[in-house]
């Protein structure tokens, strides 16, 4: 069964730094690799979506990069905002279904 | 984008009571419809997959005689929580694919938060 881990659980930057989210999922046959972004009470936002055959993906001040054989995702934001304050989790999608990511709290400090 | 519409955004109910939630791909067929369920501080789990013109199937540990799921059509999913209790409390999101739309991308609804008092 794929499992998802999404390292650090928690993440406190100032404002302006560049940072990199983690995912790490143990089965690499997977079809795509997505990142979310989470708001408290709110749905999902997708923010990039990558496809098993791509190695990365950008939008605006988001990279996502993919290492499928090594079972691995990061998602690079720069010069970090406080709106940017939220919970980032990363989904896999193997077929029929979506593991998720535990997610990470992302805080930028003011 | 595809865009999913999940109604409604939050409801409170009483204990015992049931209450449906809906979830509507308002530009695309989906084949395939997910309903996720977020405890606090928690990551999404997934409760049930409804593929179009079958039953739903369930992931184990979730009642799916309190969680019913009816996957009307193509643009349509409902999830009925029959005798809410407190412990139903949740934020339930319901997510749509479609393989006809020629990738394998995830489109969520906005959430509902159910509060069971």
């Amino acid at each position: 069964k794929q499992e998802v881990t999404q390292i650090p659980a928690a993440l406190s930057v100032p404002e302006g730094e560049n940072l990199v989210l983690n995912c790490s999922f143990t089965d690499s046959a997977i079809y795509n690799l997505q990142w979310f972004r989470q708001d408290p009470g709110k749905g999902l936002t997708s923010l990039l979506l990558i496809q098993s055959s791509q190695r990365e993906q950008t939008s605006g001040r988001l990279n996502a990069s993919l290492d499928k054989s090594s079972g691995r995702s990061t998602l690079y934001i720069a010069a970090s905002q406080p709106g940017d304050s939220a919970t980032y989790l990363c989904a896999v999608h193997t077929g029929n279904q979506f593991y998720f990511g535990t997610g990470t709290s992302l805080t930028v400090i003011p | 984008g595809a865009v999913v519409s999940q109604h409604p955004s939050w409801v409170i109910c009483k204990s015992g009571t049931s209450v449906k939630i809906e979830c509507r791909s308002l530009d695309f067929q989906a084949t395939t419809m997910f309903w996720y369920r977020q405890f606090p501080k928690q990551s999404l789990m997934l409760m049930a997959t409804s593929n179009e013109g079958s039953k739903a199937t369930y992931e184990q540990g979730v009642e799916k005689d309190k969680f019913l799921i009816n996957h009307a059509s193509l643009t349509l999913s409902t999830l009925t929580v029959t005798s809410a209790h407190p412990e139903d409390s949740s934020f339930y999101i319901c997510s749509a694919y479609s393989s006809r739309q020629g990738g394998t991308e995830a489109f969520f609804g906005q959430g509902t938060r159910l509060t069971v008092v």
